[in-house]
Protein backbone atom coordinates (compact mmCIF):
# COMPACT_ATOMS: atom_id res chain seq x y z
CA UNK A 1 0.00 0.00 0.00
CA UNK A 2 1.02 3.86 -0.49
CA UNK A 3 2.45 5.94 2.04
CA UNK A 4 1.11 8.87 3.31
CA UNK A 5 1.44 11.61 5.10
CA UNK A 6 -0.72 14.07 6.85
CA UNK A 7 -0.40 17.06 9.40
CA UNK A 8 0.55 16.08 13.32
CA UNK A 9 -2.24 18.38 14.14
CA UNK A 10 -4.85 20.70 13.30
CA UNK A 11 -7.25 23.25 15.07
CA UNK A 12 -10.52 23.98 13.97
CA UNK A 13 -13.48 26.45 15.98
CA UNK A 14 -16.81 24.55 16.08
CA UNK A 15 -19.12 25.39 13.48
CA UNK A 16 -16.55 25.68 10.81
CA UNK A 17 -15.28 23.25 7.93
CA UNK A 18 -12.19 21.39 9.46
CA UNK A 19 -10.17 20.67 6.32
CA UNK A 20 -7.46 17.74 6.39
CA UNK A 21 -5.00 17.32 4.07
CA UNK A 22 -3.25 13.95 2.62
CA UNK A 23 -0.33 13.38 0.48
CA UNK A 24 0.10 10.17 -1.01
CA UNK A 25 2.32 10.97 -4.04
CA UNK A 26 3.04 7.32 -4.91
CA UNK A 27 -0.60 5.93 -5.09
CA UNK A 28 -1.09 3.08 -7.71
CA UNK A 29 -3.80 3.50 -10.22
CA UNK A 30 -5.67 0.41 -8.34
CA UNK A 31 -5.15 2.10 -5.00
CA UNK A 32 -8.41 3.85 -3.42
CA UNK A 33 -7.97 6.44 -0.61
CA UNK A 34 -9.67 5.58 2.75
CA UNK A 35 -10.31 7.84 5.56
CA UNK A 36 -11.05 6.30 9.41
CA UNK A 37 -11.01 8.19 12.81
CA UNK A 38 -10.36 7.33 16.56
CA UNK A 39 -12.30 9.34 18.98
CA UNK A 40 -10.37 9.04 22.31
CA UNK A 41 -10.68 5.72 24.14
CA UNK A 42 -12.33 3.95 20.89
CA UNK A 43 -12.14 2.00 18.10
CA UNK A 44 -11.32 3.15 14.71
CA UNK A 45 -14.32 4.20 12.53
CA UNK A 46 -14.91 4.11 8.93
CA UNK A 47 -15.29 8.21 7.34
CA UNK A 48 -15.55 7.85 3.54
CA UNK A 49 -13.24 6.12 0.83
CA UNK A 50 -13.03 7.32 -3.08
CA UNK A 51 -10.58 6.36 -6.01
CA UNK A 52 -10.77 9.67 -8.52
CA UNK A 53 -13.96 11.45 -7.91
CA UNK A 54 -15.06 13.22 -5.26
CA UNK A 55 -16.85 11.73 -2.76
CA UNK A 56 -19.74 12.64 -0.09
CA UNK A 57 -21.65 10.80 2.83
CA UNK A 58 -23.73 11.95 5.83
CA UNK A 59 -19.99 12.34 7.91
CA UNK A 60 -17.66 14.39 4.93
CA UNK A 61 -16.53 15.28 1.85
CA UNK A 62 -13.57 13.58 -0.26
CA UNK A 63 -11.68 16.03 -2.54
CA UNK A 64 -9.20 14.30 -4.51
CA UNK A 65 -6.95 16.17 -7.16
CA UNK A 66 -6.68 15.34 -10.72
CA UNK A 67 -3.44 13.74 -10.26
CA UNK A 68 -4.62 11.55 -7.46
CA UNK A 69 -1.03 12.40 -5.23
CA UNK A 70 -2.86 14.26 -2.36
CA UNK A 71 -6.69 14.40 -0.93
CA UNK A 72 -8.38 16.32 1.74
CA UNK A 73 -11.43 15.45 4.00
CA UNK A 74 -13.39 18.18 4.71
CA UNK A 75 -16.08 18.05 7.69
CA UNK A 76 -18.69 20.84 6.73
CA UNK A 77 -19.42 22.17 10.17
CA UNK A 78 -17.37 20.85 12.53
CA UNK A 79 -18.32 19.89 15.99
CA UNK A 80 -17.10 19.17 19.49
CA UNK A 81 -17.67 15.58 18.86
CA UNK A 82 -15.34 15.66 15.79
CA UNK A 83 -12.38 15.90 17.71
CA UNK A 84 -10.41 13.18 17.04
CA UNK A 85 -7.08 11.45 14.97
CA UNK A 86 -7.94 11.01 11.56
CA UNK A 87 -6.35 8.42 9.33
CA UNK A 88 -5.84 8.42 5.39
CA UNK A 89 -5.18 5.26 4.58
CA UNK A 90 -4.38 4.22 1.05
CA UNK A 91 -4.93 0.45 -0.20
CA UNK A 92 -6.83 -1.04 -2.56
CA UNK A 93 -10.09 -1.98 -3.09
CA UNK A 94 -12.07 -3.80 -5.93
CA UNK A 95 -16.02 -5.41 -6.12
CA UNK A 96 -15.84 -9.29 -4.76
CA UNK A 97 -12.51 -8.47 -3.01
CA UNK A 98 -12.69 -10.66 0.35
CA UNK A 99 -13.02 -8.95 3.77
CA UNK A 100 -9.27 -9.89 4.22
CA UNK A 101 -8.81 -6.50 1.72
CA UNK A 102 -9.76 -4.16 4.37
CA UNK A 103 -6.46 -4.82 6.16
CA UNK A 104 -5.42 -1.77 7.19
CA UNK A 105 -1.69 -0.09 7.35
CA UNK A 106 -2.46 2.85 9.55
CA UNK A 107 0.24 6.21 10.13
CA UNK A 108 0.54 8.48 12.35
CA UNK A 109 -2.74 10.41 11.55
CA UNK A 110 -3.94 14.21 12.31
CA UNK A 111 -5.06 14.98 15.81
CA UNK A 112 -7.66 17.13 14.96
CA UNK A 113 -8.93 18.85 17.64
CA UNK A 114 -12.08 21.39 17.91
CA UNK A 115 -12.78 24.16 20.25
CA UNK A 116 -15.22 26.61 21.15
CA UNK B 1 -26.16 -5.52 14.95
CA UNK B 2 -23.97 -5.18 18.47
CA UNK B 3 -21.30 -4.72 16.35
CA UNK B 4 -17.58 -6.18 17.35
CA UNK B 5 -17.76 -7.47 20.57
CA UNK B 6 -14.12 -7.70 22.32
CA UNK B 7 -14.19 -9.14 26.00
CA UNK B 8 -12.88 -7.78 28.75
CA UNK B 9 -12.65 -4.07 28.61
CA UNK B 10 -10.13 -3.74 31.19
CA UNK B 11 -7.74 -6.58 31.54
CA UNK B 12 -5.02 -6.23 34.34
CA UNK B 13 -1.99 -9.04 35.20
CA UNK B 14 1.30 -10.08 36.40
CA UNK B 15 4.05 -10.28 34.55
CA UNK B 16 4.38 -14.19 33.72
CA UNK B 17 0.58 -14.82 33.32
CA UNK B 18 -1.32 -15.65 30.76
CA UNK B 19 -3.87 -13.51 29.03
CA UNK B 20 -6.95 -13.96 26.55
CA UNK B 21 -8.35 -11.26 24.92
CA UNK B 22 -11.72 -12.07 23.04
CA UNK B 23 -13.68 -11.39 20.00
CA UNK B 24 -16.99 -11.90 18.42
CA UNK B 25 -17.08 -9.97 14.66
CA UNK B 26 -20.16 -9.08 13.42
CA UNK B 27 -22.28 -11.72 11.98
CA UNK B 28 -21.90 -12.65 8.21
CA UNK B 29 -18.61 -11.37 7.95
CA UNK B 30 -15.98 -13.57 7.30
CA UNK B 31 -12.46 -11.44 8.01
CA UNK B 32 -11.54 -10.94 11.30
CA UNK B 33 -8.03 -8.52 12.12
CA UNK B 34 -6.05 -8.07 15.28
CA UNK B 35 -4.76 -4.93 15.92
CA UNK B 36 -2.89 -3.53 18.59
CA UNK B 37 -2.30 0.11 20.11
CA UNK B 38 0.77 1.54 21.85
CA UNK B 39 1.91 5.26 21.91
CA UNK B 40 5.13 4.79 20.44
CA UNK B 41 4.35 2.40 17.62
CA UNK B 42 0.38 3.46 16.63
CA UNK B 43 -1.74 0.93 15.52
CA UNK B 44 -0.02 -2.30 14.55
CA UNK B 45 -1.90 -5.19 12.18
CA UNK B 46 -1.05 -8.22 14.37
CA UNK B 47 -2.33 -11.20 12.42
CA UNK B 48 -5.91 -10.96 10.06
CA UNK B 49 -8.20 -14.82 9.22
CA UNK B 50 -10.36 -14.57 6.33
CA UNK B 51 -13.00 -17.64 6.63
CA UNK B 52 -11.32 -18.84 9.93
CA UNK B 53 -7.99 -19.68 9.07
CA UNK B 54 -5.04 -17.67 9.83
CA UNK B 55 -3.66 -15.79 6.11
CA UNK B 56 -0.92 -13.12 7.53
CA UNK B 57 0.50 -13.19 10.80
CA UNK B 58 3.54 -11.26 9.95
CA UNK B 59 2.87 -9.06 12.77
CA UNK B 60 2.80 -11.19 15.40
CA UNK B 61 5.59 -9.79 17.41
CA UNK B 62 7.01 -12.84 18.89
CA UNK B 63 5.96 -16.81 19.74
CA UNK B 64 4.26 -15.87 23.13
CA UNK B 65 1.23 -14.62 20.68
CA UNK B 66 -0.59 -16.93 19.97
CA UNK B 67 -4.10 -16.40 17.97
CA UNK B 68 -7.12 -18.90 16.44
CA UNK B 69 -10.37 -18.98 15.14
CA UNK B 70 -12.20 -21.78 16.24
CA UNK B 71 -15.33 -20.59 14.12
CA UNK B 72 -17.14 -17.82 12.46
CA UNK B 73 -18.06 -16.20 15.36
CA UNK B 74 -15.60 -15.84 17.76
CA UNK B 75 -11.35 -15.60 17.98
CA UNK B 76 -8.95 -15.51 20.98
CA UNK B 77 -5.32 -13.82 21.20
CA UNK B 78 -3.22 -15.39 23.89
CA UNK B 79 -0.15 -14.13 25.55
CA UNK B 80 1.83 -16.85 27.10
CA UNK B 81 3.87 -15.55 29.40
CA UNK B 82 3.34 -11.66 29.33
CA UNK B 83 5.69 -9.35 30.08
CA UNK B 84 5.14 -5.32 30.84
CA UNK B 85 6.25 -4.74 27.18
CA UNK B 86 2.95 -6.08 26.09
CA UNK B 87 0.63 -3.68 27.67
CA UNK B 88 -1.23 -1.61 24.95
CA UNK B 89 -4.80 -1.82 23.86
CA UNK B 90 -5.80 -4.21 21.28
CA UNK B 91 -8.38 -3.60 18.89
CA UNK B 92 -10.52 -6.21 17.01
CA UNK B 93 -12.24 -5.67 13.77
CA UNK B 94 -14.04 -7.45 10.75
CA UNK B 95 -15.21 -7.38 7.59
CA UNK B 96 -16.56 -9.79 4.79
CA UNK B 97 -16.59 -9.95 1.10
CA UNK B 98 -17.91 -7.07 -0.85
CA UNK B 99 -18.05 -4.93 2.10
CA UNK B 100 -15.65 -1.60 1.83
CA UNK B 101 -14.61 -0.97 5.15
CA UNK B 102 -13.61 -2.69 8.31
CA UNK B 103 -15.54 -2.39 11.09
CA UNK B 104 -13.45 -2.12 15.08
CA UNK B 105 -14.76 -3.41 18.39
CA UNK B 106 -14.36 -0.95 21.71
CA UNK B 107 -10.95 -2.77 22.82
CA UNK B 108 -9.04 -4.52 25.28
CA UNK B 109 -6.71 -2.14 27.45
CA UNK B 110 -4.27 -4.79 28.74
CA UNK B 111 -1.54 -3.52 31.51
CA UNK B 112 0.59 -6.38 32.58
CA UNK B 113 2.67 -5.31 35.48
Amino acid sequence: DAKTTQPPSMDCAEGRAANLPCNHSTISGNEYVYWYRQIHSQGPQYIIHGLKNNETNEMASLIITEDRKSSTLILPHATLRDTAVYYCIVRVARRGLTGGGNKLTFGTGTQLKVEL
Amino acid sequence: DAGVIQSPRHEVTEMGQEVTLRCKPISGHNSLFWYRQTMMRGLELLIYFNNNVPIDDSGMPEDRFSAKMPNASFSTLKIQPSEPRDSAVYFCASSGTGITEAFFGQGTRLTVV
